[in-house]
């Protein structure tokens, strides 16, 4: 039972360029989160996904943040124009919601610096 | 709303000895799910232990144990005879029934345990 990958771990831009962050999350869970984390601070809700479907979306999420899951199973974080307030880790997570637990599992993260 | 409070920035303890780490939290929800999470320098989230608001039977797993306190809505881990890879941060989690499945972190403890 493989766990949460993130890709990349690391991503350093210059402000006003866009990113693209990857999760692929355990393979049977159909529920997706990201969150980010700043310095000192716990994790952040950002948005959620059912299978395909953008549940909930944080007010944290202004509109240079959108998110996908088109199939269901890995999903993209994009940052437009980024800021150097957007500098965080960017946590995935997934749980199942078949298992009746709900406990989410996290990946490693993707560290984004902004210059 | 949900709130979590984990009193505690940092604690320094010394090799084998028992260390505490409060967790109270905040929800209007009758039915709630409170989690531990432990965040080693490497930065992975590693969940720990999930508890049903329903059930206060307390838990002990190895050297951990958690005990939960609905009349001081209190969550509070302890690490007997604690050891340097105990080392991390750790940070409790709120899940409310009511909405959708996000969860809500504290600030987190950072545990320096010192050879």
């Amino acid at each position: 039972d493989t766990g949460v990958s993130q890709n990349p771990r690391h991503k350093i831009t210059k402000r006003g360029q866009n990113v693209t962050f990857r999760c692929d999350p355990i393979s049977e869970h159909n529920r997706l989160y990201w969150y980010r984390q700043t310095l000192g601070q716990g994790p952040e809700f950002l948005t959620y996904f059912q299978n395909e479907a953008q549940l909930e979306k944080s007010r944290l999420l202004s509109d240079r943040f959108s998110a996908e899951r088109p199939k269901g199973s890995f999903s993209t974080l994009e940052i437009q124009r980024t800021e150097q307030g957007d500098s965080a880790m960017y946590l995935c997570a997934s749980s199942s919601q078949t298992s009746g637990r709900y406990e989410q599992f996290f990946g490693p993260g993707t560290r984004l610096t902004v210059l | 709303a949900q709130k979590v409070t984990q009193a505690q920035t940092e604690i320094s303890v010394v090799e084998k000895e028992d260390v505490t780490l409060d967790c109270v939290y905040e929800t209007r929800d009758t039915t709630y799910y409170l989690f531990w999470y432990k965040q080693p320098p490497s930065g992975e989230l590693v969940f720990l232990i999930r508890r049903n608001s329903f059930d206060e039977q307390n838990e002990i797993s190895g050297r951990y144990s958690w005990n939960f306190q609905k009349s001081t809505s209190s969550f509070n881990f302890t690490i007997t005879a604690s050891q340097v890879v105990d080392s991390a941060v750790y940070f409790c989690a709120l899940r409310a029934n009511s909405g959708y499945s996000t969860l809500t972190f504290g600030k987190g403890t950072m545990l320096l345990v010192s050879p």
